[in-house]
């Protein structure tokens, strides 16, 4: 069965600085993938998403995210984070084998510290 | 219209009552689901409806009982829930099935079963 991994559960980031979250799934074949951003007591938001093509995709928000192949992963990136990205990310992967289901990783936490 | 509507917000109810959640989206979208969340974790697929009919039943306890009258509405009827039922209960649609689908999220509806 496919997976997605998030390492990192909580990442703390001054205001201005750069973000980077991580992300790795595990299946034989590219999925496609996504970026999905929930902030406290609402509903997540599509960030990106990668199908095929150019592996680097640009997204809402100034995000951009990366899809290297080699290492199955599909990292989200924001050169300068402003307070409001505080919020829990959630990559996740769909596939059409699996009946189109949607999986979830298990969500990073990011702070911002002004 | 780009919202997906759910209705209420909050909810409180004892083991023995009756309950509905609703959900209303008007962008013609022929796919919808329920998802449930517990506190810092993914959202879990419970239900999809795809053009109105039952899809998905992810095995879930028969006191959750999902109803689609038509294209716009999805209801999620509750009775004799437990507390460990308590968690954001999320709508989503979609334009159609499908892997490549973004999904349009409600803000869900915080139900706490006491």
């Amino acid at each position: 069965a496919q997976s997605v991994t998030q390492p990192d559960i909580h990442i703390t980031v001054s205001e201005g600085a750069s973000l980077e979250l991580r992300c790795n799934y595990s299946y034989g074949a590219t999925p496609y993938l996504f970026w999905y951003v929930q902030s406290p007591g609402q509903g997540l938001q599509l960030l990106l998403k990668y199908f095929s093509g150019d592996t680097l995709v640009q997204g809402i928000k100034g995000f951009e995210a990366e899809f290297k192949r080699s290492q199955s992963s599909f990292n989200l990136r924001k050169p300068s984070v402003h307070w409001s990205d505080a919020a829990e990310y959630f990559c996740a992967v769909g596939i059409k084998a699996a009946g189109n289901k949607l999986t979830f990783g298990g969500g990073t936490r990011v702070l911002v510290k002004p | 219209d780009t919202e997906v509507t759910q209705t209420p917000k909050h909810l409180v109810m004892g083991m023995t009552n009756k309950k509905s959640l609703k959900c209303e989206q008007h962008m013609g979208h022929r796919a919808m689901y329920w998802y449930k969340q517990k506190a810092k974790k993914p959202p879990e697929l419970m239900f999809v409806y795809s053009y109105e009919k039952l899809s998905i039943n992810e095995s879930v306890p028969s006191r959750f009982s999902p109803e689609c009258p038509n294209s716009s509405l999805l209801n999620l009827h509750l009775h004799a829930l437990q507390p460990e039922d308590s968690a954001l209960y999320l709508c989503a649609s979609t334009l159609d099935r499908g892997a490549k689908e973004k999904l349009f999220f409600g803000s869900g509806t915080q139900l706490s079963v006491l």
